[in-house]
């Protein structure tokens, strides 16, 4: 079965560059939801599309926003990145008659 | 969204059933219970969802008291490969899109 497919999976990137994660969510799945998660945390919650709207707001940072796109893909763009935003990004979508999230496999970032 | 209590921490060894125990006072009538499974540097997993009583899939087998006030997630015959850290949530209602709230999971080593 088709997954969440995130890109890229690892990247790096210095201090006040910028970064854009891509989530492609499973096929009719119309919601997609970021989460971070820092070395040794949990995941947490930052953002969320539905139908293409924002749907719910998390500990996102000013420095990040993210839209969802009309084939249901997501980007988050990251701008004047810091050390600390150094984490595993992941994506989960969910849809079709289901509110049950599946992930992607995450990608990971480094900011040097 | 109700707050989740786990352990941080078990241990078992290969062939055992494993149970997790997660308490959940301040439960909500609509909410479900859904665990999740993370191994390092990938996304999380879905095991198994459950609203009251007993659900059993192909991995896992949730329990649920009459109260909800708690849960316990019985994973049969547990191999090496099942060491990971494990999630209890609480939240979200049928037909809602709802951000998942992560608690510190129990991080299960199975030994060999």
């Amino acid at each position: 079965a088709a997954g969440v497919i995130q890109s890229p999976r690892h990247l790096i990137k210095e201090k006040r560059e910028t970064a854009t994660l891509k989530c492609y969510p499973i096929p009719r799945h119309d919601t997609v939801y970021w989460y971070q998660q820092g070395p040794g945390q949990d995941p947490q919650f930052l953002i969320s599309f539905y139908e293409k709207m924002q749907s719910d707001k998390g500990s996102i940072p000013d420095r990040f926003s993210a839209q969802q796109f009309s084939d249901y893909h997501s980007e988050l763009n990251m701008s004047s990145l810091e050390l600390g935003d150094s984490a595993l990004y992941f994506c989960a979508s969910s849809g079709d008659g289901q509110e049950t999230q599946y992930f992607g496999p995450g990608t990971r970032l480094l900011v040097l | 969204l109700a707050k989740t209590t786990q352990p941080i921490s078990m241990d078992s060894y290969e062939g055992q059933e494993v149970n997790i125990t997660c308490s959940h006072n301040n439960i909500a009538t609509n909410d479900y219970i859904t665990w999740y499974q993370q191994f390092p540097s990938q996304g999380p997993r879905f095991i198994i969802q459950g609203y009251k009583t007993k659900v059993t899939n192909e991995v896992a087998s949730l329990f649920i008291p009459a109260d909800r006030k708690s849960s316990t997630l019985s994973l049969p015959r547990v191999s090496l490969s099942d060491t990971a850290v494990y999630y209890c949530l609480v939240g979200g209602s049928s037909g809602g899109y709802n951000k998942l709230i992560f608690g510190a999971g129990t991080r299960l080593a199975v030994h060999p």
